[in-house]
Protein backbone atom coordinates (compact mmCIF):
# COMPACT_ATOMS: atom_id res chain seq x y z
CA UNK A 1 0.00 0.00 0.00
CA UNK A 2 1.20 3.41 -0.88
CA UNK A 3 2.11 5.68 2.29
CA UNK A 4 4.26 6.28 4.98
CA UNK A 5 4.59 3.77 7.76
CA UNK A 6 6.86 4.45 10.71
CA UNK A 7 7.98 1.34 13.28
CA UNK A 8 7.54 0.44 16.00
CA UNK A 9 4.95 2.38 16.85
CA UNK A 10 5.79 1.50 20.73
CA UNK A 11 9.01 1.55 22.15
CA UNK A 12 10.27 1.38 26.01
CA UNK A 13 13.96 1.80 26.44
CA UNK A 14 16.49 2.93 29.18
CA UNK A 15 18.60 5.67 29.61
CA UNK A 16 22.21 5.32 27.75
CA UNK A 17 20.35 2.51 25.64
CA UNK A 18 20.78 3.28 21.54
CA UNK A 19 17.48 3.32 19.64
CA UNK A 20 16.31 3.88 16.21
CA UNK A 21 13.05 4.68 14.79
CA UNK A 22 12.28 3.66 10.87
CA UNK A 23 10.40 5.94 8.76
CA UNK A 24 9.38 4.27 5.09
CA UNK A 25 7.89 6.40 2.26
CA UNK A 26 6.22 4.89 -0.78
CA UNK A 27 5.88 7.79 -3.23
CA UNK A 28 9.43 8.82 -3.81
CA UNK A 29 9.05 12.51 -1.95
CA UNK A 30 12.46 14.06 -1.58
CA UNK A 31 11.66 15.47 1.40
CA UNK A 32 11.69 13.94 4.50
CA UNK A 33 11.27 15.21 8.44
CA UNK A 34 11.48 13.62 11.72
CA UNK A 35 9.26 15.74 14.64
CA UNK A 36 9.07 15.10 18.30
CA UNK A 37 5.29 15.90 19.52
CA UNK A 38 5.10 16.86 23.46
CA UNK A 39 2.18 18.59 25.06
CA UNK A 40 2.51 22.55 24.68
CA UNK A 41 5.46 22.71 21.92
CA UNK A 42 2.83 21.45 19.18
CA UNK A 43 5.36 19.28 17.36
CA UNK A 44 9.36 20.56 16.56
CA UNK A 45 11.41 19.53 13.88
CA UNK A 46 14.58 17.55 15.11
CA UNK A 47 16.16 16.83 11.51
CA UNK A 48 15.13 17.05 8.02
CA UNK A 49 16.10 15.36 4.25
CA UNK A 50 16.19 16.95 0.91
CA UNK A 51 17.34 13.73 -1.07
CA UNK A 52 19.28 10.57 -0.69
CA UNK A 53 22.70 11.85 1.45
CA UNK A 54 21.54 15.18 2.03
CA UNK A 55 20.17 15.92 5.78
CA UNK A 56 20.00 19.03 7.55
CA UNK A 57 19.71 20.06 11.37
CA UNK A 58 16.31 21.62 12.50
CA UNK A 59 15.03 22.98 15.27
CA UNK A 60 15.81 19.96 18.36
CA UNK A 61 18.45 18.11 16.50
CA UNK A 62 20.97 17.24 19.90
CA UNK A 63 21.23 13.87 20.96
CA UNK A 64 19.67 12.22 17.41
CA UNK A 65 21.36 11.04 14.19
CA UNK A 66 19.86 10.46 10.57
CA UNK A 67 20.46 8.74 7.84
CA UNK A 68 18.88 8.60 4.35
CA UNK A 69 20.70 6.20 2.02
CA UNK A 70 17.58 5.68 0.04
CA UNK A 71 15.44 7.79 -1.24
CA UNK A 72 12.37 6.15 0.65
CA UNK A 73 14.20 5.37 4.52
CA UNK A 74 14.85 8.18 6.26
CA UNK A 75 15.74 6.76 10.21
CA UNK A 76 16.20 8.56 13.41
CA UNK A 77 19.01 7.47 16.17
CA UNK A 78 19.06 7.82 19.49
CA UNK A 79 22.61 7.22 20.09
CA UNK A 80 22.28 7.37 24.22
CA UNK A 81 18.56 7.94 24.99
CA UNK A 82 17.92 10.44 28.25
CA UNK A 83 14.40 10.63 29.55
CA UNK A 84 14.26 14.17 27.87
CA UNK A 85 13.65 12.05 24.67
CA UNK A 86 10.35 10.76 26.12
CA UNK A 87 8.06 11.40 23.00
CA UNK A 88 6.11 10.56 20.09
CA UNK A 89 8.20 10.92 17.22
CA UNK A 90 6.49 11.77 13.82
CA UNK A 91 8.14 11.01 9.99
CA UNK A 92 6.91 12.75 7.04
CA UNK A 93 7.13 13.21 3.79
CA UNK A 94 6.40 16.78 1.04
CA UNK A 95 4.80 16.19 -1.85
CA UNK A 96 5.77 19.21 -4.41
CA UNK A 97 2.90 21.67 -3.96
CA UNK A 98 4.16 21.67 -0.56
CA UNK A 99 1.66 19.14 1.98
CA UNK A 100 3.37 17.22 4.47
CA UNK A 101 2.12 13.85 4.83
CA UNK A 102 2.73 12.90 8.58
CA UNK A 103 3.03 8.62 9.91
CA UNK A 104 1.32 7.43 12.50
CA UNK A 105 3.84 8.01 15.10
CA UNK A 106 6.00 6.44 17.27
CA UNK A 107 5.34 6.66 21.14
CA UNK A 108 8.82 6.57 22.70
CA UNK A 109 9.36 5.94 26.48
CA UNK A 110 12.88 6.30 27.80
CA UNK A 111 13.20 4.89 31.48
CA UNK B 1 10.19 29.50 21.79
CA UNK B 2 7.51 29.06 19.95
CA UNK B 3 7.36 30.66 16.33
CA UNK B 4 3.64 30.34 16.16
CA UNK B 5 1.13 31.29 19.14
CA UNK B 6 -1.93 29.28 18.86
CA UNK B 7 -5.16 30.57 20.75
CA UNK B 8 -6.84 29.36 23.00
CA UNK B 9 -5.49 26.34 24.10
CA UNK B 10 -8.47 24.54 24.48
CA UNK B 11 -11.74 25.08 23.59
CA UNK B 12 -15.20 23.22 24.42
CA UNK B 13 -18.36 24.31 22.71
CA UNK B 14 -21.83 22.95 22.25
CA UNK B 15 -23.20 21.39 18.44
CA UNK B 16 -23.96 24.12 16.70
CA UNK B 17 -21.85 26.65 18.15
CA UNK B 18 -19.44 28.65 16.12
CA UNK B 19 -15.45 29.10 16.87
CA UNK B 20 -12.53 30.41 15.94
CA UNK B 21 -8.36 29.63 16.47
CA UNK B 22 -5.85 31.88 15.83
CA UNK B 23 -2.50 31.80 14.98
CA UNK B 24 0.04 34.48 15.01
CA UNK B 25 3.57 35.10 14.44
CA UNK B 26 6.01 37.48 13.70
CA UNK B 27 7.50 36.10 11.31
CA UNK B 28 6.18 36.05 7.64
CA UNK B 29 6.26 32.66 5.77
CA UNK B 30 6.00 31.80 2.49
CA UNK B 31 2.57 29.46 3.01
CA UNK B 32 0.46 28.77 6.31
CA UNK B 33 -0.63 25.56 6.34
CA UNK B 34 -3.80 24.03 8.89
CA UNK B 35 -3.40 20.35 10.57
CA UNK B 36 -5.84 18.25 11.91
CA UNK B 37 -5.18 15.90 14.26
CA UNK B 38 -6.75 12.57 15.96
CA UNK B 39 -5.64 10.91 18.68
CA UNK B 40 -3.36 8.34 18.03
CA UNK B 41 -2.71 9.29 14.81
CA UNK B 42 -0.12 12.01 12.67
CA UNK B 43 -1.64 15.23 11.36
CA UNK B 44 -3.74 15.45 8.39
CA UNK B 45 -3.62 18.70 5.97
CA UNK B 46 -6.82 20.71 6.05
CA UNK B 47 -5.36 23.56 3.73
CA UNK B 48 -2.79 25.91 2.87
CA UNK B 49 -2.91 29.56 2.36
CA UNK B 50 -0.21 31.46 0.28
CA UNK B 51 -1.81 35.05 -0.89
CA UNK B 52 -1.56 37.78 2.04
CA UNK B 53 -5.31 38.05 2.72
CA UNK B 54 -6.42 34.56 1.13
CA UNK B 55 -9.92 33.50 2.22
CA UNK B 56 -10.29 29.69 1.23
CA UNK B 57 -13.34 27.91 2.84
CA UNK B 58 -13.80 23.84 3.22
CA UNK B 59 -17.24 23.11 3.78
CA UNK B 60 -17.91 24.92 7.54
CA UNK B 61 -14.61 25.69 7.85
CA UNK B 62 -13.16 28.81 6.61
CA UNK B 63 -9.52 30.21 6.99
CA UNK B 64 -7.77 33.22 6.67
CA UNK B 65 -4.48 34.30 5.63
CA UNK B 66 -3.50 37.74 7.09
CA UNK B 67 -2.50 40.71 4.62
CA UNK B 68 1.39 40.57 5.89
CA UNK B 69 1.22 36.94 5.92
CA UNK B 70 2.57 36.41 9.68
CA UNK B 71 -0.95 35.18 11.06
CA UNK B 72 -3.96 33.44 10.24
CA UNK B 73 -7.56 32.03 11.60
CA UNK B 74 -10.00 28.85 11.42
CA UNK B 75 -13.48 29.24 11.68
CA UNK B 76 -15.82 26.62 12.10
CA UNK B 77 -19.39 27.20 11.50
CA UNK B 78 -22.21 25.01 13.41
CA UNK B 79 -19.70 22.49 14.59
CA UNK B 80 -20.50 19.04 15.14
CA UNK B 81 -19.13 16.52 17.19
CA UNK B 82 -16.41 15.06 14.02
CA UNK B 83 -14.97 18.06 14.32
CA UNK B 84 -13.62 17.44 17.75
CA UNK B 85 -9.43 17.37 17.52
CA UNK B 86 -6.15 18.79 18.02
CA UNK B 87 -5.98 21.69 15.76
CA UNK B 88 -2.41 23.10 14.47
CA UNK B 89 -1.20 26.15 12.44
CA UNK B 90 2.07 25.80 10.82
CA UNK B 91 3.90 28.21 9.05
CA UNK B 92 6.40 27.24 5.78
CA UNK B 93 9.72 28.72 4.97
CA UNK B 94 12.59 27.01 2.61
CA UNK B 95 10.38 23.78 2.83
CA UNK B 96 10.18 23.37 6.33
CA UNK B 97 7.42 24.17 8.61
CA UNK B 98 7.26 25.32 12.28
CA UNK B 99 3.84 24.53 14.36
CA UNK B 100 2.18 26.10 16.68
CA UNK B 101 1.47 24.36 20.12
CA UNK B 102 -2.13 23.15 18.80
CA UNK B 103 -5.76 23.97 19.77
CA UNK B 104 -7.87 21.07 21.61
CA UNK B 105 -11.60 21.66 20.03
CA UNK B 106 -14.24 19.43 22.02
CA UNK B 107 -17.34 19.63 20.57
CA UNK B 108 -20.22 18.48 22.48
CA UNK B 109 -23.14 16.84 21.42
Amino acid sequence: DAGITQSPRYKITETGRQVTLMCHQTWSHSYMFWYRQDLGHGLRLIYYSAAADITDKGEVPDGYVVSRSKTENFPLTLESATRSQTSVYFCASRRSTNEQFFGPGTRLTVL
Amino acid sequence: TQLLEQSPQFLSIQEGENLTVYCNSSSVFSSLQWYRQEPGEGPVLLVTVVTGGEVKKLKRLTFQFGDARKDSSLHITAAQPGDTGLYLCAGENDYKLSFGAGTTVTVRA
